[in-house]
């Protein structure tokens, strides 16, 4: 149980392209879910905090009109890199929560490439 | 803010060489403390969830344990399939927020 898909798995796009990313419980309902992006070598750093029919909390230094989050279901929530340039370019991971919980699951990440 | 360290950076183990992760944080008021693996290019896998000090929870191989400051992932007798970065990460009581360290990559040789 708790298994959170993430799609694409890669993404190569051209600088000034937006990209979504899809994050998915598959078998929980999740009100909340989290962004985070991952440098090599590098920790996890929580970018949002997105809750379902509500708009994302962001942290401090997230630019809002660049990654725009929308969390429709209890079941998906949508990361889009707008105009995207290769400073970029990393490894977005999301995770869910359980509605009963604090456990955090996370996907597979996705490995953004910006050219 | 809620401050997570972990120690060492990078574990090097022969096989069955029994050996023990650290985790020592900040936080205001505690809800969880969680550990989990993470290989390379794949998001983390949860392991355990601790809430409060003196509680122990093992799984296979590891074992982790709480105190108010810290915490320790222990591994009796690894394999070399146990090689990868555990990541430790505390939520506060108020938020359901992670703040993660920066990991400890163990590499277990055969």
């Amino acid at each position: 149980g708790a298994v959170v898909s993430q799609h694409p798995s890669w993404v190569i796009c051209k600088s000034g392209t937006s990209v979504k990313i899809e994050c998915r419980s598959l078998d929980f309902q999740a009100t909340t879910m989290f962004w985070y992006r991952q440098f090599p070598k590098q920790s996890l750093m929580l970018m949002a905090t997105s809750n379902e029919g509500s708009k994302a909390t962001y942290e401090q230094g997230v630019e809002k009109d660049k990654f725009l989050i929308n969390h429709a279901s209890l079941t998906l929530s949508t990361l889009t890199v707008t105009s995207a340039h290769p400073e970029d370019s990393s490894f977005y991971i999301c995770s869910a929560r359980e509605n009963t919980g604090g456990e955090q699951y996370f996907g597979p990440g996705t490995r953004l490439t910006v050219t | 803010e809620d401050q997570v360290t972990q120690s060492p950076e990078a574990l090097r183990l022969q096989e069955g060489e029994s050996s023990s992760l650290n985790c020592s944080y900040t936080v205001s008021g505690l809800r969880g403390l969680f550990w989990y693996r993470q290989d390379p290019g794949k998001g983390p896998e949860f392991l355990f969830t601790l809430y409060s000090a003196g509680e122990e929870k093992e799984k296979e191989r590891l074992k982790a344990t709480l105190t108010k400051k810290e915490s320790f992932l222990h591994i009796t007798a690894p394999k070399p399939e146990d090689s990868a970065t555990y990541l430790c990460a505390v939520q506060p009581s108020n938020d359901y927020k992670l703040s993660f360290g920066a990991g400890t990559t163990v590499t277990v040789r055969a």
